[in-house]
């Protein structure tokens, strides 16, 4: 079956230090990648993809995530950690095969960045 | 450029009632995909409407159904509503001509049913 893993359910991270958020997939073939991000009471922001090319993509607000084939990877990452940073960050794919839309979203991880 | 929007931002309603949402798509999008959100849990998606006719349905049933209008605007109703229904629903928008692969994303309907 078709799934995405976040296996922390929270990230905790001092303000100014590097932080990382995982996923992993499990999709056939070469999907797309996704990363949102969502505030309390708001829906999801898009932050960046992954849709071919270069294995390490840049995206809003100085987030980057770097594509791992062999592992199936998609870790979501930041050289500088700020404590407006503190939200809900999920990871989804879109299979690529013909004819498939829907997007298939991993449970979200909550980082949270001590001042 | 006003963004997704959708209406009503909150809503209770009564096991076995019926429900109606409404969603606005970016200006210049044509796609609309409706996912639902259960708290602690990741959106799921419902189903995607492109060109008025739903294009693609995850695993829901048949009481979930939707509609989506000329201006590319879209309804999701819920019939037959049940505890488990409680939950966010995200209305998400996409360009079906210019770049597919990002959605962007209303502020949601946050649904309770007692």
């Amino acid at each position: 079956a078709q799934s995405v893993a976040q296996p922390e359910d929270q990230v905790n991270v001092a303000e100014g230090n590097p932080l990382t958020v995982k996923c992993t997939y499990s999709v056939s073939g070469n999907p797309y990648l996704f990363w949102y991000v969502q505030y309390p009471n708001r829906g999801l922001q898009f932050l960046l993809k992954y849709i071919t090319g270069d294995n390490l993509v840049k995206g809003s607000y100085g987030f980057e995530a770097e594509f791992n084939k062999s592992q199936t990877s998609f870790h979501l990452k930041k050289p500088s950690a700020l404590v407006s940073d503190s939200a809900l960050y999920f990871c989804a794919v879109r299979p690529p095969a013909s004819g498939t839309y829907k997007y298939i979203f991993g449970t979200g991880t909550r980082l949270k960045v001590l001042a | 450029d006003a963004g997704v929007t959708q209406s009503p931002t909150h809503l209770i309603k009564t096991r076995g009632q019926q429900v109606t949402l409404r969603c606005s798509p970016k200006s210049g999008h044509d796609t609309v995909s409706w996912y639902q959100q259960a708290l602690g849990q990741g959106p799921q998606f419902i189903f995607q409407y492109y060109e008025e006719e739903e294009r693609q349905r995850g695993n829901f049933p048949d009481r979930f159904s939707g509609h989506q209008f000329p201006n590319y605007s879209s309804e999701l109703n819920v019939n037959a509503l049940l505890l488990g229904d409680s939950a966010l629903y995200l209305c998400a928008s996409s360009d079906g001509q210019g770049s597919p692969y990002e959605q962007y994303f209303g502020p949601g309907t946050r649904l309770t049913v007692t």
